[in-house]
């Protein structure tokens, strides 16, 4: 079993819906937790962190839910250049810096 | 804004040859990682260092060394290229408190033929 699991998708979804990913997590002990976009042949960026209370930025909206081990990402209102794949990334542990990728979810948004 | 630059964005070398790739961040971090990217695979991390001279395996070290010898600057070096090493290679940088985010480089694409 992976450490970081993603459903994989793809997702595609008309401009205006609402899309929704989660991640699961096997190790208890993680502290931190991420959201990163990656666009085609370029490098992962970080959309969000993702706190214990839940956080919203515009129209992104992230939550963990320790308890079951996952974290989610919610989008509304998709835009076209929502398109990307979109990786959960947890760290934590022993050593705070060293962080797992999920295989990332992707995600086209079609007019 | 932090900046995580590689040296390289395309690199082709031939089996056997030693490969060095160099990555220089400016924000004083004190972690440093090289990870590779492969389509199936996600993110594997090779190598990390929470300080100068200091480095730690990752999950795919077999192939790889890596140097730090100054805080900035963090080298993934290929012994002898094999072409199993062709892949997208990615440096990133973090503090080293917890739920500080990495800050990637811009990738390599290396191919060993």
């Amino acid at each position: 079993r992976k450490e970081v699991e993603q459903d994989p998708g793809p997702f595609n979804v008309p401009e205006g819906a609402t899309v929704a990913f989660n991640c699961t997590y096997s190790n208890s002990a993680s502290q931190s937790f991420f959201w990163y976009r990656q666009d085609c042949r370029k490098e992962p960026k970080l959309l969000m962190s993702v706190y214990s209370s839940g956080n919203e930025d515009g129209r992104f909206t992230a939550q963990l839910n320790r308890a079951s081990q996952y974290i989610s990402l919610l989008i509304r209102d998709s835009k076209l250049s929502d398109s990307a794949t979109y990786l959960c990334v947890v760290a934590g542990g022993t050593n705070a810096g060293k962080s797992t990728f999920g295989d990332g979810t992707t995600l086209t948004v079609k007019p | 804004d932090v900046k995580v630059t590689q040296s390289s964005r395309y690199l082709v070398k031939r089996t056997g040859e030693k490969v060095f790739l160099e990555c220089v961040q400016d924000m004083d971090h004190e972690n440093m990682f090289w990870y590779r990217q492969d389509p199936g695979l996600g993110l594997r991390l090779i190598y990390f260092s929470y300080d100068v001279k200091m480095k730690e395996k990752g999950d795919i070290p077999e192939g790889y060394s890596v140097s730090r010898e100054k805080k900035e600057r963090f080298s993934l070096i290929l012994e002898s290229a094999s072409t199993n090493q062709t892949s997208m290679y990615l440096c990133a940088s973090s503090l080293v408190q917890p739920n500080s985010p990495l800050h990637f480089g811009n990738g390599t694409r290396l191919t060993v033929t």
